[in-house]
C-alpha cells in the first residue's frame, strides 16, 4: 500500500497568514494527489483534484502544487471559515490512502 | 442538485451484520464508480470498497475484504454496502463518494454523502 504522511499534524495560525501543508507519499503517485476539507460533523469537501486543479467552487486562495511524492497545499490568505482538517489522498493504486490529517486552528 | 444520502447505520453486536445504502440524485448514477469511505471516531479517512458504474467491477480494503460487500442498484439509484461478521474496529461513520477522472488513476471524489454512523458493540 502507498502512505501518504502529511505535515505538519496540527498548525496554529492567524486570520490573513499564508499557511502551506505537505503530503508526501512512499512511492511516486504521479500527480494522482487530491486535497480535502473537512469540518466538525461534516463529510470532507474536495479542494484540489489531481495535484493542482481547482474544483468549481472552491476560492482561489486555495492552491496545490506538486507530482511524483511531494505535494503542498497554500491557503494564501486564510479566513475564518477555512479552520478545519485537511486531508490528501492519493488515487494512483488500490487501496486510494489517505494522509492523517492536518488540523488548522487559530 | 448532485446529492447523496446514506441510511441504514445504527448499533450492531459484534457479529453482527448491517446494510448500508447510499441514495443518488441530481446526476446519472450508472456513469459513476461509486466508493465508500469510513472515519472512526477521531481518526483520519479510510478507504473501504468501490464499484464500477454497471457493478461488474469491485474492490475491497484488506480489512474488509471476505466480511463487506459493495453492490448497487442503478435502476433505484442506490448503492449498498452489505456488512457482515462486523467488529468493534469497523465502528466509524461511512461515506459514500461518487468519483470522478480527469485521466487514467487520476479519479477523485467530487461528491460526499453527509455519513451514517456504525456502531459496533455489545
Amino acid at each position: 500500500d502507498i502512505q501518504m504522511t502529511q505535515s505538519p499534524s496540527s498548525l496554529s495560525a492567524s486570520v490573513g497568514d499564508r499557511i502551506t501543508i505537505t503530503c508526501r507519499a512512499s512511492q511516486s503517485i504521479s500527480s494522482s494527489l487530491n486535497w480535502f476539507q473537512q469540518k466538525p460533523g461534516k463529510a470532507p469537501k474536495l479542494l484540489i483534484y489531481v495535484a493542482s486543479s481547482l474544483q468549481s467552487g472552491v476560492p482561489s486562495r486555495f492552491s496545490g502544487s506538486g507530482s511524483g511524492t511531494d505535494f503542498t497545499l497554500t491557503i494564501s490568505s486564510l479566513q475564518p471559515e477555512d479552520f478545519a482538517t485537511y486531508h490528501c489522498q492519493q488515487s494512483y493504486s488500490l487501496p486510494h490512502t489517505f494522509g492523517q490529517g492536518t488540523k488548522l486552528e487559530i | 442538485e448532485v446529492q447523496l444520502v446514506e441510511s441504514g447505520g445504527g448499533l450492531v453486536q459484534p457479529g453482527g451484520s448491517l446494510r448500508l445504502s447510499c441514495a443518488a440524485s441530481g446526476f446519472t448514477f450508472s456513469s459513476y464508480w461509486m466508493h465508500w469511505v469510513r472515519q472512526a471516531p477521531g481518526k483520519g479517512l479510510v478507504w473501504v470498497s468501490r464499484i464500477n458504474g454497471d457493478g461488474s467491477d469491485t474492490s475491497y480494503a484488506d480489512s474488509v475484504k471476505g466480511r463487506f460487500t459493495i453492490s448497487r442498484d442503478n435502476a433505484k439509484n442506490t448503492l449498498y454496502l452489505q456488512m457482515n461478521s462486523l467488529r468493534a474496529e469497523d465502528t466509524a461513520i461511512y461515506y459514500c463518494a461518487r468519483a470522478s477522472t480527469a485521466g487514467a488513476s487520476r479519479y477523485y471524489f467530487d461528491c460526499w454523502g453527509q455519513g451514517t454512523l456504525v456502531t459496533v458493540s455489545s
